[in-house]
């Protein structure tokens, strides 16, 4: 079975340019998160999505970020405009939608930097 | 909201000796416990979970304990080994409405098995 990938692994852009994060979820997945680590603190919680509905988008920083998820399949996340603090590793997360199976498999992450 | 605290923030441990991590979570409705393991450059893995319902759960080495009045649970690895070395991570979450679970993570602890 295929694993949670991510893309591009690595994106070093400049302050105020646009960057756009692709997720594709384990195939089946109906559950797909976001979250984010900002120089090695904790892995936070951005947003969540049930097939293409955002269930839950309160960890969003502000509106420069903008996620989708189009047809319940993969997802993007954009940065617009990329700020310096917004320099760390995105990981996308996917499990199913059942009541007692909730493992999050996560992907290997986009390390972003702003320079 | 959830708040997760995780120490050490670094834990160094002679192959075969056995390390403990331990969290603390705020929210008393919490009840979905994981651990996950990030080798270096690799997507977090998850090692072990546990439920509220349950007040320990082993694996092999692996073992997890839950005090919910307190508050706190604990990863326990005996006979460490260098492959363990990695970035651990506890978590804590609650079902949401629908399905699914936001997990709040702890800081992370850098585990070092030396030889």
């Amino acid at each position: 079975e295929a694993g949670v990938t991510q893309f591009p692994s690595h994106s070093v852009i400049e302050k105020g340019q646009t960057v756009t994060l692709r997720c594709d979820p384990i195939s089946g997945h109906d559950n797909l998160y976001w979250y984010r680590r900002v120089m090695g603190k904790e892995i936070k919680f951005l947003l969540h999505f049930v097939k293409e509905s955002k269930q839950d988008e309160s960890g969003m920083p502000n509106n420069r970020f903008l996620a989708e998820r189009t047809g319940g399949t993969y997802s993007t996340l954009k940065v617009q405009p990329a700020e310096l603090e917004d320099s760390g590793v995105y990981f996308c997360a996917s499990s199913q939608l059942t009541g007692f199976s909730n493992i999050q498999y996560f992907g290997a992450g986009t390390r972003l930097s702003v320079l | 909201g959830e708040n997760v605290e995780q120490h050490p923030s670094t834990l160094s441990v002679q192959e075969g000796d056995s390390a403990v991590i331990k969290c603390t979570y705020s929210d008393s409705a919490s009840n979905y416990f994981p651990w996950y393991k990030q080798e270096l450059g690799k997507r977090p893995q998850l090692i072990i979970d546990i439920r509220s319902n349950v007040g320990e759960k082993k694996d092999q080495r692996i073992a997890v304990t839950l005090n919910k009045t307190a508050k706190h649970f604990s990863l326990h690895i005996t006979e460490t080994q260098p492959e363990d070395s990695a970035v651990y991570f506890c978590a804590a979450s609650k079902e949401l409405t629908g399905g699914g679970n936001k997990l709040t993570f702890g800081t992370g602890t850098q585990l070092k098995v030396e030889l």
